[in-house]
């Protein structure tokens, strides 16, 4: 049973405009919250995060937003630019125990110009 | 500072074979993770470790094992390589305390 999901295999947006990518998780221990990048041929690296006592994180152009009472989070790209073309990953942990990551199956996000 | 880094980039086995995957990081963290990625699939956890010595199964440990005799250095084992592990191998490390990973490049697996 998958308990992270990105249910949008794909988003294509034009440069300028906003990206939202989404993500649900369905394991309520979960109470971090990351998103990656991946580019093609490469690993991960990591983007933004949140924690459950918040409900908004920003970094530049990158906003992730939490509604836990929904366990839904996403992640806003404004503007959106080619270069963000890439896989995003919703990943979700729960601070008990080890910090093991769970991951979602990927938004690939095409970004035209 | 290389950061997480792995070995080989690719490689071809055949059914049957073994072969140990490398990684190492620099950045003196003490947990490490392998994670494998299937086409239009999220990262799987195969085994991870919270430090030298110590070392834990993730969600899909089968057919794999892994030591941890250094805080650097966190080898993947194949014993008898089957089709069903052709996929694209990743290595992570973190500090364990801010929950962010770092990755390495991957190595990309073919078993025919």
């Amino acid at each position: 049973d998958q308990q992270v999901k990105q249910n949008s295999p794909s988003l294509s947006v034009q440069e300028g405009r906003i990206s939202i990518l989404n993500c649900d998780y369905t394991n309520s221990m979960f109470d971090y919250f990351l998103w990656y990048k991946k580019y093609p041929a490469e690993g991960p690296t990591f983007l933004i995060s949140i924690s459950s006592i918040k409900d908004k994180n920003e970094d530049g152009r990158f906003t992730v937003f939490l509604n836990k009472s929904a366990k839904h989070l996403s992640l806003h790209i404004v503007p959106s630019q080619p270069g963000d073309s890439a896989v995003y990953f919703c990943a979700a942990s729960a601070s008990s125990g080890y910090s093991t990551l769970t991951f979602g199956k990927g938004t690939m996000l095409l970004v035209s110009p | 500072n290389a950061g997480v880094t792995q070995t080989p980039k690719f490689r071809i086995l055949k059914i049957g074979q073994s072969m140990t995957l490398q990684c190492a990081q620099d950045m003196n963290h003490n947990y490490m993770y392998w994670y494998r990625q299937d086409p239009g699939m999220g990262l799987k956890l195969i085994y991870y470790s919270v430090g030298a010595g110590i070392t834990d199964k993730g969600e899909v440990p089968n057919g794999y094992n892994v030591s941890r005799s250094t805080t650097e250095d966190f080898p993947l084992r194949l014993e008898l390589a089957a089709p069903s592990q052709t996929s694209v191998y990743f290595c992570a490390s973190s500090d364990g305390l801010e929950e962010t990973q770092y990755f390495g490049p991957g190595t990309r697996l073919l078993v025919l």
